[in-house]
Formats: C-alpha cells, sequence, structure tokens
C-alpha cells in the first residue's frame, strides 16, 4: 500500500498569512493526488485534484502542486473561513489512501 | 442535486453484523464508482472500500477485507457496505463518497454513525 505522509500535523497561523502544507507519498504516484478540506461535524470537501487543478467553486487562494513523491497545498492568504483541517489523498491505486491530516488553528 | 444518504448505524456488540446503506440521487447512478470512508471520532479520514459503477470489481482496506463486502443496486440507487465481524476500532462514522469525473471523491454524504460495544 501506499504511505501518505503529512506535514505538519498542526499550524498556528493567521488571518492574511500565506500557509503551505506538504503530503509526500511512499513511492511515486504521479499526479493523482487530491486535497480535501473538512470543519467540525462536516464531511470533507475536494479542493484539489490531479495534484495542481482546482476543483469548480473552490477559492483561487488556494492551490497545489507537486509530482511523484512531493506535493504542497499553498492558501495564498488565510481567511477565517479556512480554518480547518486538511487531508492529502493518493488515487493511483488502491486502498486509497489518506494523510493523516494538518490541522489550521488560529494563532 | 446530488445527494447521498447513509442509513442502518447504529450501536452493535463486538464480533455483531450490520449493513449499511446508502440512497443517491440527482446523477446516473450506475455510471460512477462508489466508495465508502470512515472516520473514528477526533480521527482522521481511512479509505474502507471502492465497488465500480457495474459492481464488477471491489477494493478493500486491509483492515476490513474478508470482514467487509461493499455492493450495489443500479435499479434502485443504492451502496451498501456488508460489516461483519466487527471491532472496536470499527468504530467511526461512515461515509457514502461518489467517484467524481475528474476529482475522486467529488460528492459526500453526511455519514452515520457505527459504534462497537459491549
Amino acid at each position: 500500500d501506499i504511505q501518505m505522509t503529512q506535514s505538519p500535523s498542526t499550524l498556528s497561523a493567521s488571518v492574511g498569512d500565506r500557509v503551505t502544507i506538504t503530503c509526500r507519498a511512499s513511492q511515486s504516484i504521479s499526479s493523482w493526488l487530491a486535497w480535501y478540506q473538512q470543519k467540525p461535524g462536516k464531511a470533507p470537501k475536494v479542493l484539489i485534484y490531479k495534484a495542481s487543478s482546482l476543483e469548480s467553486g473552490v477559492p483561487s487562494r488556494f492551490s497545489g502542486s507537486g509530482s511523484g513523491t512531493k506535493f504542497t497545498l499553498t492558501i495564498s492568504s488565510l481567511q477565517a473561513d479556512d480554518f480547518a483541517t486538511y487531508y492529502c489523498q493518493q488515487y493511483k491505486s488502491y486502498p486509497r489512501t489518506f494523510g493523516q491530516g494538518t490541522k489550521v488553528e488560529i494563532k | 442535486e446530488v445527494q447521498l444518504v447513509e442509513s442502518g448505524g447504529g450501536l452493535v456488540q463486538p464480533g455483531g453484523s450490520l449493513r449499511l446503506s446508502c440512497s443517491a440521487s440527482g446523477f446516473t447512478f450506475s455510471s460512477f464508482a462508489m466508495h465508502w470512508v470512515r472516520q473514528a471520532p477526533g480521527k482522521g479520514l481511512e479509505y474502507v472500500s471502492t465497488v465500480t459503477n457495474n459492481g464488477d470489481d471491489t477494493y478493500y482496506a486491509d483492515s476490513v477485507k474478508g470482514r467487509f463486502t461493499i455492493s450495489r443496486d443500479n435499479s434502485k440507487n443504492t451502496l451498501y457496505l456488508q460489516m461483519s465481524s466487527l471491532r472496536a476500532e470499527d468504530t467511526a462514522v461512515y461515509y457514502c463518497v461518489k467517484e467524481g469525473l475528474l476529482s475522486p471523491h467529488d460528492y459526500w454524504g453526511q455519514g452515520t454513525l457505527v459504534t462497537v460495544s459491549s
């Protein structure tokens, strides 16, 4: 199985900050990576697919990059609505494994 | 509007069985693979299982292989997860998830809670 490792596990930031979350795969997954946002008590919502493609309706302050084994999710200017937990997921092969999550907290 | 509504969760004793259902609407159900993803209380997301659009192929996480069975009834627009030999570590909210045309999981249900406890 492909293992996905996110860093950091928790991130403290302020509104307006540029935020970067990293996700590493245990083997190459090309660009078969998605990013999700989850708020407490809610289902996850897809933000990015194919490593860098923005899902329809997602604000342009979210961007993704990377290929192979290293990927990043960047929020260019953090907004109050962005405080949440973020997960990466590989979908190159089954089982489609998730990273352990990164919680973005208010500083 | 795409809707995924899970049902069938509840309290079950260790070693017991439970069947989850997911009623789908708002899209051509038979055209898309479907998935189950779970989340234990206070923990991260865990992939559980996938069934292809016609039901011919299924995939499972190692943690549930041999105990859980995913299936679908395209005539009823319904996805199922038959869970047996349940363990305390299976306690989680179980989400029904639709495969997207572009993204892997584009729509999620609200989740149903399964609690395995004596």
